[in-house]
């Protein structure tokens, strides 16, 4: 099982591009998340998606969208990229199972650039 | 609302000396607290969570309900446990955890 992967692993943009990221998940899992990863900040929630079909913001979904494609994929658009998006971004998954507090496992990361 | 408070960014230990990672939070109810690693290059992933009293890589946590802490200790601390940790929480009903802003621990030989 691959676990959690995301592509790409690097970007570099410049203010005003777009671009997609991807994440897809191997476990079954319902419920996936997109965070970032700021020095000093830890891992805020940009959005997350509880289950097939449903998706919901977190504490920083300016400037951000989301697709739950099916239950494996979910991925994270940046439409007009700025400089403050400049980050690591991580995906994650969690069976969301509704009957107990389950752990996330993370994908590795990707990490943006803009310019 | 609940929130979880690391209070160190930096904690910097030589090698064979005792670590706690601090970590309180804010929450009215009984909540479930996990503690996340994430190593040089790597992935962030679970080390321990309170509900399973496990002893993981010689770290363990006790959930002190009074104090509304749950924090990180080793007795003897290895330069392999560098890493950034990060402390969180979920409880209420919600399966979004909070996450603290995480503390990075540097091991010197």
């Amino acid at each position: 099982n691959a676990g959690v992967t995301q592509t790409p692993k690097f970007q570099v943009l410049k203010t005003g591009q777009s671009m997609t990221l991807q994440c897809a998940q191997d476990m079954n899992h319902n419920s996936m998340y997109w965070y970032r990863q700021d020095p000093g900040m830890g891992l805020r929630l940009i959005y997350y998606s509880a289950s097939e079909g449903t998706t919901d913001k977190g504490e920083v979904p300016n400037g951000y969208n989301v697709s739950r494609l099916n239950k494996r994929e979910f991925s994270l658009r940046l439409e007009s990229a700025a400089p403050s998006q400049t980050s690591v971004y991580f995906c994650a998954s969690s069976a969301g199972d509704g009957r107990s507090y389950n752990e996330q496992f993370f994908g590795p990361g990707t990490r943006l650039t803009v310019l | 609302a609940q929130r979880v408070t690391q209070p160190e960014k930096l904690l910097s230990v030589f090698k064979g000396a005792p670590v706690e990672l601090k970590c309180n939070y804010s929450y009215s109810g009984s909540p479930e607290l996990f503690w996340y690693v994430q190593y040089s290059r790597q992935r962030l992933q679970l080390l321990l969570r309170h509900i399973s009293r496990e002893s993981i890589k010689g770290f363990t946590a006790d959930l002190n309900k009074g104090e509304t802490s749950f924090h990180l200790k080793k007795p003897f601390a290895q330069e392999e446990d560098s890493a950034m940790y990060y402390c969180a929480l979920m409880g209420g009903g919600s399966y979004i955890p909070t996450f603290g802003r995480g503390t990075s621990l540097i091991v010197h030989p």
